[in-house]
C-alpha cells in the first residue's frame, strides 16, 4: 500500500531555517510535490520533484532521492506568515494508468518571534 | 488569477438528506480532483476525473457517495443520504497533464450533518 511519514510538528524562530522531511512507501512513483495550507484556507501548491535533487523557489527549496524514498522542504528565512501545515503528496499510480495524488497527515509549522 | 470555484462554501443539513457540492475547475485544466478533510484522517483523495472520464473513485463510499462531470466547467460530488460522520470539508483541485503537476485547489465546502 502506500504511506508517507512526515514529522507532525515543527517549531522555529523568525529568520531561521528549517527542514521538512518526507519519506514515502508507493508503488509507480512519479514524483513528490509540497503544499502549504493555513488555517481555515485551502491547499496552496509549493513544489514538485520528479528527479533527484534540489529545486529552488525563493525561500522555499525541495528536495528529492527516488532511491531513499525520501524528499525535504527546506524553508529559509522563516517568516510569521510561514506558519502553516505543510504537506508533502506523492504522484503515483496503483493501477497503471491513473495517477493520482496522495497526500501525508502534514505537519504544523509553527514561526515564533 | 484563474481560480476553481466551489459551491456551496458552508452547508449543514440533516442527517438522510441530499447534498450536492459544485466545482468549477480552471479553464483548460483536464484533471480533476475531490478530496475530503478531516482531522482524523487528512486529506482523503475521493475521485479523480481525467478530460470528464472518472479513472479512479476508490477511496469513495459508492453506497452514498457519486462523482460526475456533466462538462468540462462542472463537477459535482453527491452525498446521499448524508451521515454525520460525512462532516467535512471537501476540496475540489484541478490541473493539467504537464512539467509541475501543481494542483489548484478551491476553497473547499465545509459540510456539517447533524
Amino acid at each position: 500500500g502506500q504511506s508517507l511519514e512526515q514529522p507532525s510538528e515543527v517549531t522555529a524562530v523568525e529568520g531561521a531555517i528549517v527542514q521538512i522531511n518526507c519519506t514515502y512507501q508507493t508503488s509507480g512513483f512519479y514524483g513528490l510535490s509540497w503544499y502549504q495550507q493555513h488555517d481555515g484556507g485551502a491547499p496552496t501548491f509549493l513544489s514538485y520533484n520528479a528527479l533527484d535533487g534540489l529545486e529552488e523557489t525563493g525561500r522555499f527549496s525541495s528536495f528529492l532521492s527516488r532511491s531513499d524514498s525520501y524528499g525535504y522542504l527546506l524553508l529559509q528565512e522563516l517568516q510569521m506568515k510561514d506558519s502553516a501545515s505543510y504537506f508533502c503528496a506523492v504522484r503515483d499510480s496503483l493501477s497503471g494508468s491513473a495517477r493520482q495524488l496522495t497526500f501525508g497527515s502534514g505537519t504544523q509549522l509553527t514561526v515564533l518571534p | 488569477d484563474a481560480r476553481v470555484t466551489q459551491t456551496p462554501r458552508h452547508k449543514v443539513t440533516e442527517m438522510g438528506q441530499e447534498v450536492t457540492m459544485r466545482c468549477q475547475p480552471i479553464l483548460g485544466h483536464n484533471t480533476v480532483f475531490w478530496y475530503r478533510q478531516t482531522m482524523m484522517q487528512g486529506l482523503e483523495l475521493l475521485a479523480y476525473f481525467r478530460n470528464r472520464a472518472p479513472l479512479d473513485d476508490s477511496g469513495m463510499p459508492k453506497d452514498r457517495f457519486s462523482a460526475e462531470m456533466p462538462d468540462a466547467t462542472l463537477a459535482t460530488l453527491k452525498i446521499q443520504p448524508s451521515e454525520p460522520r460525512d462532516s467535512a470539508v471537501y476540496f475540489c483541485a484541478s490541473g493539467s497533464t504537464g512539467a509541475n503537476y501543481g494542483y489548484t485547489f478551491g476553497s473547499g465546502t465545509r459540510l456539517t450533518v447533524v
